[in-house]
């Protein structure tokens, strides 16, 4: 059973404002929720991090309403270089140890 | 801050060679670090978490005999692909946790592994 579902792909333009929604509906009290971004043969990179309401940093918002059974990856403004694959994951303690399993992700392609 | 990063960045390696890839967590200390494996347009397939000094714990599917890990230190992980075939070709990457509550991880680059 997987613990996230995101799209699989979205497509935008340069200059709009991008959203990409993911359900956790299983999620846990102590899970946080969390955003990374990965282009081709390249590590994940950490993009936001939260646990309710909303979270603001200098490339992304995050939004998470009070039942936490999703969120909301927000970029504003793409640009070409934001075309990447974006995972969206919560903890599994399966086992004891808290780890992230990835999800299929979703790939977002900006066109010009 | 919280830098990870992998050694060597490519190999390629003749078929029943052992290989090693290092990880290393450069500006902080590591309690947990994470090993993934990615074949193309694919996701990242967790193979296992190590904490320091303690053996690791292999996800289902993965042969502990032929990826051999070692978490020595708080900022040192290796994984070690031994008698390496073909099929054991991919992009292997490392994460390392600061911390046990939250749950943000940092990767590393990636090795590219290619097993003629």
């Amino acid at each position: 059973l997987a613990k996230t579902t995101q799209p699989i792909s979205m497509d935008s333009y340069e200059g709009q404002e991008v959203n990409i929604t993911c359900s956790h509906n299983n999620i846990a009290t102590n899970d946080y929720i969390t955003w990374y971004q990965q282009f081709p043969s390249q590590g994940p990179r950490f993009i936001i991090q939260g646990y309710k309401t909303k979270v603001t940093n200098e490339v992304a918002s995050l939004f998470i309403p009070a039942d936490r059974k999703s969120s909301t990856l927000s970029l504003p403004r793409v640009s070409l270089s934001d075309t990447a694959v974006y995972y969206c994951l919560v903890g599994d303690r399966a086992g004891g140890y808290n780890k992230l399993i990835f999800g299929a992700g979703t790939r977002l392609a900006v066109h010009p | 801050g919280a830098v990870v990063s992998q050694h060597p960045s490519w190999v390629i390696c003749k078929s029943g060679t052992s290989v090693k890839i290092e990880c290393r967590s450069l500006d902080f200390q590591a309690t947990t670090m994470f090993w993934y494996r990615q074949f193309p347009k694919q996701s990242l397939m967790l193979m296992a978490t190590s904490n320091e000094g303690s053996k690791a714990t292999y996800e289902q599917g993965v042969e502990k005999d032929k990826f051999l890990i070692n978490h020595a230190s708080l900022t040192l992980s290796t994984l070690t692909v031994t008698s390496a075939h073909p099929e054991d070709s991919s992009f292997y990457i490392c994460s390392a946790r600061q911390g046990s509550t939250l749950d943000t991880q940092y990767f590393g680059p990636g090795t590219r592994l290619t097993v003629l």
